[in-house]
């Protein structure tokens, strides 16, 4: 059974960072693309960015509002992904998901979330 | 505002049947055969309910489909049943990234 567990939200004061963790379980990691999906309070959903596979050449893609400040990544020893959030803005509070995106572009498995708040 | 245009609602009595649009460019919805559907209950994960426009995941009931037309693709939920109630979002590929629609709440009359 496919399970993502996603880690390290919380509460950051705006042009903080934060780091969120996503421990990956019951499918190969390593051949598989990831993705993160955010939803802001009351709102709808909204693509973050993507990593492929390292087999795949393990690049990245993020979302234009994000774009030079969040960056994502994977340790595949760990099973985890991983999205370094800097220079965080208040529109940037959300809940974070952490999605195994397949390669027919779609997100076939969701993790619970985590929220991150950004306030002064 | 969103790049996929849904009706933010829709509803249906037990056992019709609804239809929600989603609509974009040649971009988008209208260039691949990308688009996926998901349900989201309230306090919940989104759940995927189609996949490659009309494909269903193993679990997910046949009173859900999926089809596109041009720039538009469309959900239809058969026999609706309480359960149902959530809202919908639809989503495309569109090359180096992914849109969303901005969702639509179904409500069961």
């Amino acid at each position: 059974e496919v399970h993502l567990v996603e880690s390290g939200g919380g509460l950051v004061k705006p042009g903080g960072s934060l780091r969120l963790s996503c421990a990956a379980s019951g499918f190969t990691f390593t051949t598989a693309w990831m993705s993160w999906v955010r939803q802001a309070p009351g709102k709808g959903l909204e693509w973050v960015g993507r990593i492929k596979s390292k087999s795949d050449g393990g690049t990245t893609d993020h979302a234009a509002p994000v774009k030079g400040r969040f960056t994502i990544s994977r340790d595949d020893s760990k099973n985890t992904l991983y999205l370094q959030m800097n220079s965080l803005k208040t529109e940037d509070t959300a809940v974070y998901y952490c999605t195994l995106y397949e390669q027919t572009y779609y997100f076939e498995y969701w993790g619970q979330g985590i929220r991150v708040t950004v306030s002064s | 505002q969103s790049a996929l245009t849904q009706p933010p609602s829709a509803s249906g009595s037990p056992g019709q049947s609804v239809a929600i649009s989603c609509t974009g460019t040649s971009s988008d919805v209208g260039g691949y055969n990308y688009v996926s559907w998901y349900q989201q209950h309230p306090g919940k994960a989104p759940k995927l309910l189609i996949y490659d426009v009309s494909k269903r995941p193993s679990g997910v009931p046949d009173r859900f489909s999926g089809s596109k037309s041009g720039n538009t693709a469309s959900l239809t939920v058969s026999g609706l049943q309480a359960e149902d109630e959530a809202d919908y979002y639809c989503c495309s590929y569109a090359g180096t990234k992914e849109v969303f629609g901005g969702g639509t709440k179904l409500t069961v009359l």
